[in-house]
């Protein structure tokens, strides 16, 4: 069946570092992906998505490329504040006529030190 | 409603009794889900609408779970004969066909 594995945390960076939180999927046909975040204390919010192949999802200074040749999707961040730390949660929707369902990875918490 | 809405926010029942646990979509999303999230863990898909079709169930871990949406809009999640383990936030989103799924606060569970 489909699945989402990320990268186990936590990660604890200082303040502008570079981030990487690494991402693949297993999935049949062309699924959509997405990267979530929960800040502490808040409810899930879509952070960025890319719904075909060698699409670059971006936003808030994030991005993340839809890999179908390496079924990845990792999210960068090439310079990370204190506000940023929160739990980051890669996902898939099956694609086809309908909306399947979200399939999550486990979630990445990210740490960002001043 | 501008958001999808949860209720209660906190519920603390004894281990046995039944619990109903209510969301309120966005209004006209076709798709609503329920996902729970334990300590520690990500998020477990548990039960799955869109629009007038059979629900995808295949999530729900046992049949003290169960779940219904009325009208296509409002959804309950019903656990029978609670469970320590069922201790957890339980999550609901709602969605339109191939887009973004839009997150409740949650419902945080607590069998004593």
């Amino acid at each position: 069946g489909n699945s989402v594995t990320q990268m186990e945390g936590p990660v604890t960076l200082s303040e502008e570092a570079f981030l990487t939180i690494n991402c693949t999927y297993t999935a049949t046909g062309y699924p959509s992906l997405f990267w979530y975040v929960q800040y502490p204390g808040e409810g899930l919010q879509l952070l960025l998505k890319a719904t075909k192949a060698d699409d670059k999802g971006s936003n808030k200074g994030f991005e993340a490329t839809y890999r179908k040749e390496t079924t990845s999707f990792h999210l960068e961040k090439g310079s990370v504040q204190v506000s940023d730390s929160a739990v980051y949660f890669c996902a898939l929707s099956e694609g086809g006529g309908s909306q399947g369902n979200l399939i999550f990875g486990k979630g990445t918490k990210l740490s960002v030190k001043p | 409603g501008a958001g999808v809405s949860q209720s209660p926010s906190n519920k603390v029942t004894e281990k046995g009794k039944d619990v109903e646990l209510r969301c309120d979509p966005i209004s006209g999303h076709t798709a609503l889900y329920w996902y729970r999230q334990s300590l520690g863990q990500g998020l477990e898909f548990l039960i799955y609408f869109q629009g007038n079709s059979a629900p995808d169930k295949s999530g729900l871990p046992s049949d003290r779970f169960s779940a219904e949406r009325t009208g296509g809009s409002v959804s309950t999640l019903t656990i029978q004969r609670t469970q320590q383990e069922d201790s957890a936030v339980y999550l609901c989103a709602s969605s339109l066909a191939r887009t973004e799924a839009f997150f409740g606060q949650g419902t945080r569970l607590t069998v004593v």
